[in-house]
């Protein structure tokens, strides 16, 4: 595609329910990022891919949160049990090789749980 | 690990020039540069790499000092549009494998008419 998607932009859930997000990278790139940012802050690092490989975890806050990408393309986020906490900015970044390469973001998805 | 930015806010006048420092207390793999506007995505504005190569726009220029591990980021006759929320991005060598990027808390610009 274009540009990196994500849906859903934004969820509302309840404490305790799980979540899962969608992250749509750009189609020639190999590799897709997963960032957490919350309010007035810089993107903070969760996990990676490179292809279906999910070399790096080690951003990811608890084992409540685990991330995919099957076939080396489109990835999912889900958060499980989720708390207030988690309520943040989730961000997508594709780059085309992964390491030294520009990250293009795409426009999130807004968490809020209640 | 987290880079430091300074300053966290600049407020100019149209037209005037602008530095924004990013440094680290680690060895440093690449800087970036990220812009983003309130409600919206990073938007990427240059890339930095051990070795000298960089890649960017043409108003906007940056240094990446290996040695010291600081990046600055030079914005030119600034206009109205880059007002904003800069991010500087900092990639630690890993072993060759793809790395997350660790970001600072960002400096805020605001550009005056």
């Amino acid at each position: 595609g274009a540009g990196v998607s994500q849906s859903p932009r934004y969820k509302v859930t309840k404490r305790g329910q799980d979540v899962t997000l969608r992250c749509d990278p750009i189609s020639s790139h190999a590799t897709l990022y997963w960032y957490q940012q919350a309010l007035g802050q810089g993107p903070e690092f969760l996990t990676y891919f490179n292809y279906e490989a999910q070399p790096d975890k080690s951003g990811l806050p608890s084992d409540r949160f685990s991330a995919e990408r099957p076939e080396g393309s489109i990835s999912t986020l889900t958060i499980q049990r989720t708390e207030q906490r988690d309520s943040a900015m989730y961000r997508c970044a594709s780059s085309e090789t992964g390491s030294r390469e520009t990250q293009y973001f795409g426009p999130g998805t807004r968490l809020l749980v209640l | 690990q987290q880079p430091v930015q300074s300053p966290q806010a600049v407020i100019l006048r149209e037209g005037e020039d602008a530095v924004i420092n990013c440094s680290s207390s680690k060895a440093l793999y690449s800087v970036h540069w990220y812009r983003q506007k309130h409600g919206e995505a990073p938007v990427f504005l240059m890339i930095l790499l051990k070795g000298g190569e960089q890649k960017g726009h043409d108003k906007i220029s940056a240094s990446f000092n290996e040695k010291k591990q600081q990046s600055s980021l030079y914005l030119t006759a600034s206009q109205l549009s880059y007002s904003g929320t800069y991010f500087c991005g900092t990639e630690m060598y890993s072993g060759g494998g793809a790395d997350g990027l660790t970001f600072g808390k960002g400096t805020h610009l605001i550009i005056q008419p």
